[in-house]
């Protein structure tokens, strides 16, 4: 059963502390990308990664760090750095260019709150 | 970056159809349009996607007039189980430069 997953639904940290959020495919998907969603707002972009090894920083990147290591995984860590850290964190991959260019999938999320 | 445009919210009953306009002025000219359904403390889930003209699968149809200045997700005789957030949205990923933009959607309401 293929689809993305992600680990643990629920986080809680202290104010200061590091914190990785993991994230794992086996679609076969090369690109990944994690976005961040506040109460009653849309998603925004974090962090996307297209191939291994390498990443770009998207819309909200201060306060974050990733890495791609594997194909299969694109963890984020949410630094001390942040200062709004508190959030509902979503990965999704999307498939090469093709017919469902446009189509990314998401997995389940991870809540973030910070105290 | 292509921005778009919805209704904040929209009320429906059950069995009725439900059309979400989106406009996106200044769409590009490789832009795709896509529409995800999102339900709450759940990940955003793939609904439909155009370039032009009108495209239907098992769940929606979405018309795109040919200037693509706008578009309308048609979601046939609703149920309670389509009430949810639905963000339309306008650009396109990699291995293309990622140009998307999630604006708040809309939330729509199915009552009995």
């Amino acid at each position: 059963d293929g689809g993305i997953t992600q680990s643990p639904k629920y986080l809680f940290r202290k104010e200061g502390q590091n914190v990785t959020l993991s994230c794992e495919q086996n679609l076969n998907h090369d690109a990944m990308y994690w976005y961040r969603q506040d109460p009653g707002q849309g998603l925004r972009l974090i962090y996307y990664s297209q191939i291994v090894n390498d990443f770009q920083k998207g819309d909200i990147a201060e306060g974050y760090s990733v890495s791609r290591e594997k194909k299969e995984s694109f963890p984020l860590t949410v630094t001390s750095a942040q200062k709004n850290p508190t959030a509902f964190y979503l990965c999704a991959s999307s498939k090469p260019a093709g017919p469902a260019r446009g189509e990314q999938y998401f997995g389940p999320g991870t809540r973030l709150t910070v105290t | 970056l292509a921005k778009t445009t919805q209704p904040i919210s929209m009320d429906s009953y059950e069995g009725q159809e439900v059309n979400i306009t989106c406009s996106h002025n200044n769409i590009a000219t490789n832009d795709y349009i896509t529409w995800y359904q999102q339900f709450p403390s759940q990940g955003p889930r793939f609904i439909i996607q155009g370039y032009k003209t009108k495209v239907t699968n098992e769940v929606a149809s979405l018309f795109i007039p040919a200037d693509r200045k706008s578009s309308t997700l048609s979601l046939p005789r609703v149920s309670l189980s389509d009430t949810a957030v639905y963000y339309c949205l306008v650009g396109d990923l990699p291995p293309n430069d990622y140009k998307l933009s999630f604006g708040a959607g809309t939330t729509v309401t199915v009552r009995a």
